[in-house]
């Protein structure tokens, strides 16, 4: 069975730059997971999709950060424009159920650098 | 507020020994607690979850723990290896069950 996709792998952009990481989840997992987890903590939930509808978005910037799914598979995030603070690992995730109870697979991250 | 408390510490071990970690909550109720292993440049790989009314839960050299009336979790690894090397985190779920949060984590590194 593959894995979660992520790509890039690294990504570094100067300050006020836009960046966009992509996900491709575990075939016919319905919920989809996009985590930050900055260097020394553990990751941080931005934002959960079932199928192509959010769920939970409360801990994700929306002044800056947006997210979609199209077609209930694939995933973007996006950060437009990019601050210093944004420098992390954004880690995808997928589950086949909705609870958080449920086992999430996550890809291997794409390291973003802000300068 | 909610917190998950993981000792930032690296723990070092002798190969052949047990190491235990621990994982402190506050203002929690979690219904279960999960831990997963986070390799460097790599994403967290599930390893167990345990219910609260589940005192202990075991898989292969792993070994969990609630304790509810605590607010922890232990976790031990018995006859450590050197591939046991890697960072483990706890995870709980916060409003309703649909959220996890994960604490930082502890290192372990296992001494050949």
């Amino acid at each position: 069975e593959a894995g979660v996709a992520q790509s890039p792998r690294y990504k570094i952009i100067e300050k006020r730059q836009s960046v966009a990481f992509w996900c491709n989840p575990i075939s016919g997992h319905a919920t989809l997971y996009w985590y930050q987890q900055i260097l020394g903590q553990g990751p941080k939930l931005l934002i959960q999709f079932q199928n192509n509808g959010v769920v939970d978005d409360s801990q994700l910037p929306k002044d800056r950060f947006s997210a979609e799914r199209l077609k209930g598979v694939d995933s973007t995030l996006k950060i437009q424009p990019a601050k210093l603070e944004d420098s992390a690992v954004y880690l995808c995730a997928s589950s086949s159920g909705t609870g958080a109870y449920n086992e999430q697979f996550f890809g291997p991250g794409t390291r973003l650098t802000v300068l | 507020s909610q917190k998950i408390e993981q000792n930032s510490e690296a723990l070092n071990i002798q190969e052949g020994k047990t190491a235990t970690l621990t994982c402190n909550y506050t203002n929690y109720s979690p219904a279960y607690l999960q831990w997963y292993r986070q390799d460097p440049g790599r994403g967290p790989v599930f390893l167990l979850l345990i219910r609260e009314n589940e005192k202990e839960k075991r898989k292969e050299r792993l070994k969990v723990t609630f304790d509810t009336t605590l607010k922890q979790s232990l976790f031990h690894i018995t006859a450590s290896q050197p591939a046991d090397s890697a960072t483990y985190l706890c995870a709980l779920p916060l409003y309703g069950n649909n959220r996890l949060a994960f604490g930082k984590g502890n290192q372990v590194v296992v001494i050949p």
